[in-house]
């Protein structure tokens, strides 16, 4: 099955800067690598979304860029904000199986 | 739209007790996964229906617990007898399309379960 792998697992930042979270997945026939947000409380969020025929897509201060070769995937936020402090989870979906990492700890220190 | 609406938002329950948890998804969507969150295995499938039908129930770590969904609005799942080890954050998510679609899930805010 598929095999998901997030790095770092904590992330401090100071606001303003760029924040970059990266996943690797094991399964070539993985075609959709949503990630979400998880605020304190809360059930994860889905914040943005690429398919494999996509390499990069993009909304607002939040990318995500897509290498299916390397079978790597990253999520960028610029101009961080404290709000953006949360804990972020990027996942790989197959035909049969979607797999979450085990989730990045933001912290947006103003 | 409320969202996926899931109850209790805590549980605070005694070893060997029955807890049920219940979930209401979006309507429309016909797809509803069960999902168990820990610090130590992150978060991990229990259960996936479409159409009201469980579809793979291999995540469900032992007899002990066991999942319905009578009709396209609500689902259960069920711990009986209850142990310390199954204290987790339990969420709901539901999806319009069937998981080989691959599109992102709407979650619950969860129930934290404790078991003392």
């Amino acid at each position: 099955g598929e095999n998901v792998e997030q790095h770092p697992s904590t992330l401090s930042v100071q606001e303003g800067d760029s924040a970059v979270i990266k996943c690797t997945y094991s399964d070539s026939a993985s075609n959709y690598f949503p990630w979400y947000k998880q605020e304190l409380g809360k059930g994860p969020q889905l914040i943005i979304d690429i398919r494999s025929n996509v390499g990069e897509k993009k909304d607002q201060r939040i990318a995500v860029t897509l290498n299916k070769t390397a079978k790597h995937f990253s999520l960028h936020i610029t101009e961080t904000q404290p709000e953006d402090s949360a804990v972020y989870f990027c996942a790989a979906s197959g035909l049969n199986d979607m797999r979450f990492g085990a989730g990045t700890r933001l912290t947006v220190k103003p | 739209d409320a969202g996926v609406i899931q109850s209790p938002r805590h549980e605070v329950t005694e070893m060997g007790q029955e807890v049920t948890l219940r979930c209401k998804p979006i309507s429309g969507h016909n797809s509803l996964f069960w999902y168990r969150q820990t610090m130590m295995r992150g978060l991990e499938l229990l259960i996936y229906f479409n159409n009201n039908v469980p579809i793979d129930d291999s995540g469900m770590p032992e007899d002990r617990f066991s999942a319905k969904m009578p009709n396209a609005s609500f689902s259960t799942l069920k711990i009986q007898p209850s142990e310390p080890r199954d204290s987790a954050v339990y969420f709901c998510a539901s999806s319009f399309y069937p998981r080989d679609r691959g599109d992102g899930y709407t979650f619950g805010s969860g129930t934290r379960l404790t078991v003392v």
